[in-house]
């Protein structure tokens, strides 16, 4: 069985530019996750969407952060303008509405 | 609000070594906690899960443990290995994150370090 996939794996990018992820699920898996996490802390929700809808997204910056996840299926997380304090790792997960999460290997965002 | 907090924040212990992750968290109206494994460079790993009804779960070498009025949950890894290396982190689920949210309120993690 195919993991969640993630693209890019790294990016470095200007303060104020803009920039956008782009996570693929495990097939079948109804829920899709976005974290962010930066050095030294825990995973921090950031969007839950089951199906093509969004659950919770109490934690996303709605000001410069948008994810649409298309047909229920792929999603992409955009930051725009991004700032120095977006410089983390964002995480995708994918769940098949249980607790238990599948997590890809992430996207390490470097803001200069 | 939630607030999960994990000691030591970093742990060094000798290959054949039993050992003890310990996690608190704040409020006990908590749906599930589970504990992750994250390599470098990679995704977590759900290691186990504890529902709040139970006590304990075990997987291999792995137990975790869960007291939900005292706000505590201990992850015990017996005869450690090389590859056991990592960062462990512990996760609770709140009753009152929302219908149908599966939110979950990180530690900051252990990290594990197993001298061959």
């Amino acid at each position: 069985e195919a993991g969640v996939a993630q693209s890019p794996r790294y990016k470095i990018i200007e303060k104020r530019q803009s920039v956008a992820f782009w996570c693929n699920p495990i097939s079948g898996h109804a829920t899709l996750y976005w974290y962010q996490q930066i050095l030294g802390q825990g995973p921090k929700l950031l969007i839950q969407f089951q199906n093509n809808g969004v659950v919770d997204d109490s934690q996303l910056p709605k000001d410069r952060f948008s994810a649409e996840r298309l047909k229920g299926v792929d999603s992409t997380l955009k930051i725009q303008p991004a700032k120095l304090e977006d410089s983390a790792v964002y995480l995708c997960a994918s769940s098949p509405l249980t607790d238990t999460q599948y997590f890809g290997p992430g996207t390490r965002l470097t803001v200069l | 609000k939630q607030e999960v907090t994990q000691i030591p924040a970093a742990l060094s212990v000798p290959e054949g070594e039993n050992l003890v992750l310990n996690c608190s968290f704040t409020d006990s109206a908590i749906y599930n906690l589970q504990w992750f494994r994250q390599d470098p460079g990679k995704g977590l790993t759900s290691l186990l899960l504890i529902q709040s009804s139970q006590r304990e779960q075990t997987s291999g070498r792995l137990n975790a443990s869960l007291d939900k009025s005292s706000g505590r949950s201990t992850l015990y890894i017996a005869a450690s290995q090389p590859g056991d290396s990592a960062t462990y982190l512990c996760a609770v689920r709140g009753l009152y994150s929302g219908a149908g949210s599966y939110q979950l309120t990180f530690g900051k993690g252990t990290k594990l370090s197993v001298i061959p």
